[in-house]
């Protein structure tokens, strides 16, 4: 149980924001979202997390809504090296370790 | 900073043989998860030690899967017998586990077909 719903695909056009959406309606107080994307091949990476406040860094920004029920990642200015599949988990205190469930993704297309 | 080793990248068996994929995680990670990915799905997690204890096996399919992490660092997954739809990449993790900076960081995967 994947515990998040996001679109399986979106498209993207060169240069422009990427905005990818998800939902995380049953959320508990202590699980933060965080967000990782897997390029063809490869692990995936970790990109950015946060718990109640909007977060940014050299990557994305995040923005949480203030019932914590959903996200949104934003990418400012996709690139053709931002075509990838996009996770966004819940993950926190499980009695004791940090559980890190994945869903199955969006799948963004960056498009010249 | 080194990353997360894994080995062998690619492996390909026949059914009913066994295999062994090995993990080195980032220096100082207590926390190591083993993930398996078949193609068009997200990593389903198989199994996760804290140091050398294992905190979750649910969905490690224990009659033919096993694992270990001797002296909380390197780690081994196996699987004997294989059967065909264990053809997927088998992606290792680790990370520091705290509040704050909990982030996996990844292998690039052992990729394993099994005809």
């Amino acid at each position: 149980d994947a515990k998040t719903t996001q679109p399986p695909s979106m498209d993207c056009a060169e240069g422009r924001a990427a905005n990818l959406p998800c939902n995380h309606s049953t959320i508990s107080g202590n699980e933060y979202v965080y967000w990782y994307r897997q390029i063809h091949s490869q692990g995936p990476q970790y990109i950015i997390h946060g718990l109640k406040n909007n977060e940014t860094n050299e990557m994305a920004s995040l923005i949480i809504t203030e019932d914590r029920k959903s996200s949104t990642l934003i990418l400012p200015h996709a690139t053709l090296r931002d075509t990838a599949v996009y996770y966004c988990i819940r993950s926190g205190d499980s009695g004791g370790y940090q559980k890190v469930t994945f869903g199955t993704g969006t799948k963004l297309q960056v498009i010249p | 900073e080194a990353g997360v080793a894994q080995s062998p990248r690619y492996k390909i068996i026949e059914k009913r043989q066994s295999v062994a994929f090995w993990c080195n995680p980032i220096s100082g990670h207590a926390t190591l998860y083993w993930y398996q990915q078949i193609l068009g799905q997200g990593p389903k997690l198989l199994i996760q030690f804290q140091n050398n204890g294992v905190v979750d096996d649910s969905q490690l399919p224990k009659d033919r899967f096993s694992a270990e992490r001797l002296k909380g660092v390197d780690s081994t997954l196996k699987i004997q017998p294989a059967k065909l739809e264990d053809s997927a990449v088998y992606l290792c993790a680790s990370s520091l586990w705290d509040s704050l900076t909990g982030e996996l960081f990844f292998g690039e995967g052992s990729r394993l077909t099994v005809l």
